[in-house]
């Protein structure tokens, strides 16, 4: 484990459905981020949060909604998705917004169906 | 447009090759480049670079920055097939923003 834990670890879901994904830091880190990283392309950044205020959203479709309640948690809500949102979701923090100490986590793998 | 491009996309070689992999970048406000090795899941930190030509060493990995021509690249020295894995190169400009690179996928065979 690298200190950033996701759960699920799989997710399967239906394009009515709606599901969380969860990401959590033990690392005392102060900013969390989450990723996209679909096949043959390059890592996609989707959300920035450095003391649970949004300071970034990269143009992410509204399906797509984040909520980081305290620095240590982070959510991904999902509602509506598309057969092409099919991908792995990495979750990362570090100590700041200077980068250092930058861990991912393991991701979540998900299949919208 | 601030890129990253990484080269080659995906190698195949044996035991006890030596592999370099290369890491271009167009980006704006740089501030430093860092490496990762991603095996199954999660990327895992190898490297961050920030001053040209210091190289940095662990075990049979090194690495090195350009930042006149603007490159980076990783080396493998012996290599092992637990070296095989998506080595990705990431850009951190001073405004914390990160490019990502589309990484190198690397097939060490027995």
């Amino acid at each position: 484990e690298t200190g950033v834990t996701q759960t699920p670890r799989h997710l399967v879901m239906g394009m009515t459905n709606k599901k969380s994904l969860k990401c959590e830091q033990h690392l005392g880190h102060n900013a969390m981020y989450w990723y996209k990283q679909s096949a043959k392309k390059p890592l996609e950044l989707m959300f920035v949060y450095n003391f649970k205020e949004q300071t970034e959203n990269n143009s992410v479709p509204s399906r797509f909604s984040p909520e980081c309640p305290n620095s240590s948690h982070l959510f991904l809500h999902l509602h509506t998705l598309q057969p092409e949102d099919s991908a792995l979701y990495l979750c990362a923090s570090s100590q700041d917004m200077q980068g250092y100490g930058y861990t991912f986590g393991s991701g979540t793998r998900l299949t919208v169906v | 447009e601030d890129k990253v491009v990484q080269s080659p996309l995906s190698l195949v070689v044996h035991e006890g090759d030596t592999v370099t992999l290369n890491c271009s970048y167009e980006v704006t406000n740089f501030r430093s480049l860092l490496w990762y090795k991603q095996e199954k899941k999660a990327p895992t930190f190898l490297f961050m670079l920030t001053s040209s030509g210091i190289e940095k060493k662990s075990g049979r990995l090194s690495s090195i920055l350009d930042k006149k021509e603007l490159f980076s690249i990783l080396n493998i020295t012996a290599t092992q097939t637990g070296d095989s894995a998506v080595y990705l190169c990431a850009v951190i400009n001073n405004f914390n923003k990160f490019y990502f690179g589309s990484g190198t996928k690397l097939n060490v065979k027995p």
